[in-house]
């Protein structure tokens, strides 16, 4: 089975310019959420989605945003992009049994 | 307040040999979830192993047991017969509240491990 796929690998962008990254889960897995890693520290909880719907959200401005497809795919979107926003950006998916599996990330870089 | 620590920024096995990484974890909830992860330089955070805190049984997966003392909120990694691939960062974390609740994982800084023949 497929683990989870994330899309695209690397991406460069400049300030002020937005970028949609994506994420298609486990199959069978209805919980996707998203974490920020910058060099040197630890992932940082963004968002959890459900369902469709959000269950969770980290300590992140309103330029950052996300939602779930039907598919249980995801798209995490950020606008106004900032220098600080260079990142390692993961997306994870998980069933019922509580284990979290992460995909390999998408390497944002702001110019 | 610091949720999750690894005191180990770096560390050293030799080939072969078992290496044990540290965390505790700080939490009021009765329960919650805890989680290893191994990251090499290509970035993808591979899970290791889970340990609920409701489970009576320190987790094993192949060559990962969670040393997991739950009076001194601590849930060591250790690894046995370390081979050069080991090599990698090693990432602690904590879910809190019962699974399937939410899956916000709170991160340890890390302990990079370095595997030498």
């Amino acid at each position: 089975d497929a683990g989870v796929t994330q899309s695209p690998t690397h991406l460069i962008k400049t300030r002020g310019q937005h970028v949609t990254l994506r994420c298609s889960p486990i199959s069978g897995h209805k919980s996707v959420s998203w974490y920020q890693q910058v060099l040197g520290q630890g992932p940082q909880f963004i968002f959890q989605y459900y369902e469709k719907e959000e269950r969770g959200r980290g300590n992140f401005p309103d330029r950052f945003s996300a939602r779930q497809f039907p598919n249980y795919s995801s798209e995490l979107n950020v606008n106004a992009l900032l220098l600080g926003d260079s990142a390692l950006y993961l997306c994870a998916s998980s069933g019922t049994a509580g284990k979290l599996f992460f995909g390999s990330g998408t390497q944002l870089s702001v110019l | 307040a610091q949720k999750i620590t690894q005191t180990q920024p770096g560390m050293f096995v030799q080939e072969k040999e078992a290496v044990t990484l540290d965390c505790t974890y700080d939490t009021s909830d009765q329960s919650y979830g805890l989680f290893w992860y191994k990251q090499p330089s290509s970035g993808e955070m591979i899970f290791l192993i889970y340990q609920g805190s409701y489970d009576e049984q320190n987790a094993t997966e192949g060559r990962y047991s969670l040393n997991f003392q739950k009076a001194r909120k601590s849930a060591n990694l250790v690894i046995s017969a370390s081979q050069l691939g080991d090599s990698a960062m090693y990432f602690c974390a904590m879910r809190e509240g019962r699974a399937g609740g939410g899956n916000k994982l709170t991160f340890g800084t890390g302990t990079q491990l370095k595997v030498e023949l």
